[in-house]
């Protein structure tokens, strides 16, 4: 079965400065799709960005980035230039053939 | 256009009552998912409802129903209500089933609180 896990339960960064929030999955499938979901307060899970397992570049949206590293099961994003409207829990989530399966989620805090 | 839309947004119940629980997807998309969120268990999947039929079920005991309506509207039921079943429930649709290379993402509502008391 498909596992995700995320060993950081809490995260703090201060504006503008970068953060790193990790998760690792196990599988044994070999085509799938991996996510960084954002859930704000207002609890609406938000898509941040999307990697395909069979493409080796990494994903980047505006100020999100990934660094996926198939081979070790990784898949960790990276917040650059963080903003105060980043706080949020953040979720990795695995795609494969049959559901999407969460890790347990990162609370990430921003400082002014 | 509009995204998924999830009724009622809060919900108070008492233990042994029922409750269904509404979610209408993104005009187009077929497959509607289920995820019940705790504090203790994190987001556990439910079920995945695509053209009507039940795709995929979680690991959840038979209280816990659901269907998909012509339209892909879907709502799910809850049967004798547990102290337990107090969450926020998450409807999440897709252009596509789960495991489809249309599968691309999953668009979610915005939960319906439920609270069992």
């Amino acid at each position: 079965a498909q596992t995700v896990t995320q060993s950081q339960p809490e995260m703090s960064v201060q504006e503008a400065e970068t953060v790193t929030l990790s998760c690792t999955y196990d599988t044994s499938e070999s085509d799938y799709y991996l996510f960084w979901y954002k859930q704000p307060p207002s609890r609406q899970m938000i898509l941040v960005i999307r990697q395909e397992a069979y493409k080796q570049q990494n994903a980047t949206e505006n100020r999100f980035s990934v660094n996926f590293q198939k081979a070790a099961k990784s898949f960790s994003l990276k917040i650059s230039d963080s903003q105060l409207g980043d706080a949020a829990m953040y979720f990795c989530a695995y795609n494969g053939a049959d559901k999407l399966i969460f890790g347990t989620g990162t609370r990430l805090q921003v400082f002014p | 256009k509009a995204g998924v839309t999830q009724t009622p947004r809060y919900l108070i119940k008492t233990r042994g009552q029922q409750v269904t629980l509404s979610c209408s997807p993104i005009s187009g998309h077929r497959s509607v998912s289920w995820y019940q969120q705790t504090p203790g268990q994190g987001l556990q999947f439910l079920f995945e409802y695509f053209s009507e039929t039940q795709r995929n079920k979680g690991n959840f005991p038979g209280r816990f129903s659901g269907r998909q309506f012509s339209n892909s509207r879907s709502e799910m039921n809850v049967s004798t209500l547990e102290l337990g079943d107090s969450a926020l429930y998450l409807c999440a649709s897709s252009l596509a089933p789960t495991g489809s290379v249309m599968n691309t993402e999953a668009f979610f509502g915005q939960g319906t609180r439920l609270t069992v008391v």
